[in-house]
């Protein structure tokens, strides 16, 4: 059975600070994604991590995979309050063209002025 | 820009009804699902479609069928609606491998 776990589930952080955000993962998979959701809101994709060594990054946040430590990062750079929301990663499981994910349980940052 | 579309964003229900909640995307994508979300969670699958007619049981089916006779169109029915079920659910829609585009929510309540 896949799991995915992400860590830590609760982040509090200061404006200004670095942190990263762990998300673990069972099964082989090459197809990685993070989605963010706001309070009140629905999921928004972020980043699509498709094979080992990748790397994207979109203003503040920057996700990698590495497919052989089954294991996908989000690094937060000089956190603003704006960033405040829910993270989540999800695995596909790629054994057909179905795209069907399994989620983590989600990182909530809060970040303090 | 994709557009999921959930038929409420509130509903209330009664222990035993059968509840139909309704989505619909603009985007001739393949893929539909839905989720529920709660709290500690995440998002859990209930079911999933790949193409018109065909269905597929996800992690928590039980309790709940789903239909999908028209390819825009993804329907989740709870048979006889019981108060665990009260959550919220989340509609997708996707092709192949793209990312997953989601719906606003259905905060559903079982009373």
């Amino acid at each position: 059975e896949l799991k995915v776990e992400q860590n830590p589930l609760f982040l509090s952080m200061q404006e200004g600070k670095n942190y990263t955000i762990y998300c673990n993962y069972s099964t082989t998979s090459d197809r990685l994604y993070w989605y963010r959701q706001d309070p009140g809101k629905s999921l928004e994709s972020l980043f699509v991590l498709l094979s080992n060594g990748a790397v994207k990054q979109e203003g503040r946040l920057m996700a990698s995979l590495d497919t052989k430590a089954r294991l996908s990062t989000l690094h937060i750079t000089a956190a603003v309050h704006d960033l405040s929301a829910t993270y989540f990663c999800a695995v596909d499981l790629g054994s057909s063209n179905t795209g069907k994910l399994i989620f983590g349980q989600g990182t909530t940052l809060q970040v303090k002025p | 820009d994709v557009k999921v579309t959930q038929s409420s964003r509130y509903l209330v229900k009664r222990t035993g009804e059968k509840v139909f909640l309704e989505c619909v995307q603009d985007m001739d994508h393949e893929n539909m699902f839905w989720y529920r979300q709660d709290p500690g969670l995440g998002l859990r699958l209930i079911y999933f479609s790949y193409d018109v007619k065909m269905k597929e049981k996800g992690d928590i089916p039980e309790g709940y069928s789903v239909s999908r006779e028209k390819k825009e169109r993804f329907s989740l029915i709870l048979e006889s609606a019981s108060t665990n079920q009260t959550s919220m659910y989340l509609c997708a829609s996707s092709l192949y491998y793209q990312p997953q585009h989601f719906g606003d929510g259905t905060r559903l309540s079982i009373l």
